[in-house]
């Protein structure tokens, strides 16, 4: 059975940072490129970023490019998501999820709430 | 990049159809057939529907159904069923090497 988990998150000022993890099983992790995608409270899904089979390749959001770095380990099955400078506006749930095809994503993990406030 | 244009919400009886559109631009809709469709219920994660255009991933009902026009997308439900009522989201590549989502629709059973 796929699985994913994310952890990492919680409570952080503005200006902080923090890192998720996406804990994957059930398939052969570095077969697949991988997605985080979040959603602010009451509001609609988001781009966030993506991440080749083998780390080579990332593309993220305009408003997250500079301030958040997506990364894997296959050696470990783990997604990651280094964020910093995070403002306000940054506070959501983060899902990972798997890229099926064509950036369509076919398995999401539960999401990890993000809260920026002071 | 702006997100793609979708109706806020769109409501039918049962056994009705309903279709949701999802309109962009050349830079994403109109120029790749990487469409994909999202349902989403209150506190959990979304679910595929339909990939490229007009896939289907299995275990999906064949009721969904998804077609693209120029540079609007476009997802059917037919035979509406209350399980239906959900959030359902677009999301498109583009140009920019990419992606981005629809601005959501709520559908309701009447």
């Amino acid at each position: 059975e796929v699985q994913l988990v994310e952890s990492g998150g919680g409570l952080v000022q503005p200006g902080g940072s923090l890192r998720l993890s996406c804990a994957a099983s059930g398939f052969t992790f570095s077969n697949y490129a991988m997605h985080w995608v979040r959603q602010a409270p009451g509001k609609g899904l988001e781009y966030v970023s993506i991440i080749s089979t083998d780390g080579g390749i990332t593309h993220y959001a305009n408003s997250m490019k500079g301030r958040f770095t997506i990364s894997r380990d296959n050696s470990k099955n783990t997604l990651y998501l280094q964020m910093g400078s995070l403002r306000a506006e940054d506070t959501a749930v983060y899902y990972c999820a798997r890229d099926l095809v064509g950036g369509a994503v076919d398995y999401w993990g539960q999401g990890t709430l993000v809260t920026v406030s002071s | 990049q702006s997100a793609l244009t979708q109706p806020a919400s769109v409501s039918g009886s049962p056994g009705q159809s309903i279709t949701i559109s999802c309109t962009g631009s050349s830079s994403d809709v109109g120029g790749y057939n990487y469409v994909s469709w999202y349902q989403q219920h209150p506190g959990k994660a979304p679910k595929l529907m339909i990939y490229e255009v007009s896939g289907r991933p299995s275990g999906v009902s064949d009721r969904f159904s998804g077609s693209k026009s120029g540079n609007t997308a476009s997802l059917t439900i037919s035979g509406l069923q209350a399980e239906d009522e959900a959030d359902y989201y677009c999301r498109s590549y583009t140009s920019s090497s990419t992606y981005v989502f629809g601005t959501g629709t709520k559908v309701t059973v009447l």
